[in-house]
């Protein structure tokens, strides 16, 4: 079962525009990542943020966490065409002592030129 | 480029069958994670690997088995393949265990088709 829900599922943008993505999820974490995936290839990290972080910011990109809420959020400034792709989010849960990734389900960006 | 690589890159195969994925790790990496990726939906985590141990595994039937060798790369099996395996198979590299590493480095996959 996924820990994480994304939130848009598909999410389609003019070029400039900001686009922000939510993902909430089930239990408490020890960290939350985010990750982008270009039409069904593998998976590239983009940022993590640990529990005890509010917001992280990585060039046009600035993730937010509220453990309160079990959510974060993930917004990219000023997009740009290249910047079409999935975008998940991932957690560690605190409780597996395995210390293993689950992804969520996934939003569709869609960056029109 | 991630260092990861995946072997093969797409295969058939029927329903029934066996197959064997490979994963050569990153230099310098001692775990890698498995993931299934049905179309349009995200990465469904299978097992991960720690210094050629299973450590964690995801709510997958036991016809899914892995093995990590000596050198850190791994293999995914899967026996009496059904439609349903069909999917994106990903194999992902780390330093330590995923959620302690930080970064999970990930291979482009290995595309199974069942019919």
């Amino acid at each position: 079962s996924q820990q994480g829900e994304e939130d848009p599922q598909a999410l389609s943008i003019q070029e400039g525009e900001n686009a922000t993505m939510n993902c909430s999820y089930k239990t408490s974490i020890n960290n939350l990542q985010w990750y982008r995936q270009n039409s069904g290839r593998g998976l590239v990290h983009l940022i993590l943020i640990r529990s005890n972080e509010r917001e992280k910011h990585s060039g046009r990109l600035r993730v937010t966490l509220d453990t309160s809420k079990k959510s974060s959020s993930l917004l990219i400034t000023a997009s740009r065409a290249a910047d079409t792709a999935s975008y998940f989010c991932a957690t560690c849960p605190r409780m597996d002592s395995s210390y293993k990734l689950i992804f969520g389900s996934g939003t569709r960006l869609l960056v029109r030129p | 480029e991630t260092g990861v690589t995946q072997s093969p890159t797409h295969l058939i195969k029927t329903r029934g069958q066996q197959v064997t994925l490979r994963c050569s790790s990153q230099s310098g990496h001692n775990t890698v994670s498995w993931y299934q990726q049905a179309l349009g939906q995200g990465p469904q985590f299978i097992f991960q690997y720690y210094r050629e141990e299973e450590n964690g595994r995801g709510n997958f039937p036991p016809r899914f088995s892995g093995l990590q060798f000596p050198n850190y790369s791994s293999e995914l099996n899967v026996n009496a393949l059904e439609l349903d395996d069909s999917a994106l198979y990903l194999c992902a590299s780390s330093m330590g265990l995923a959620g302690l590493s930080g970064e999970l480095f990930f291979g482009e996959g290995s595309r199974l088709t069942v019919l």
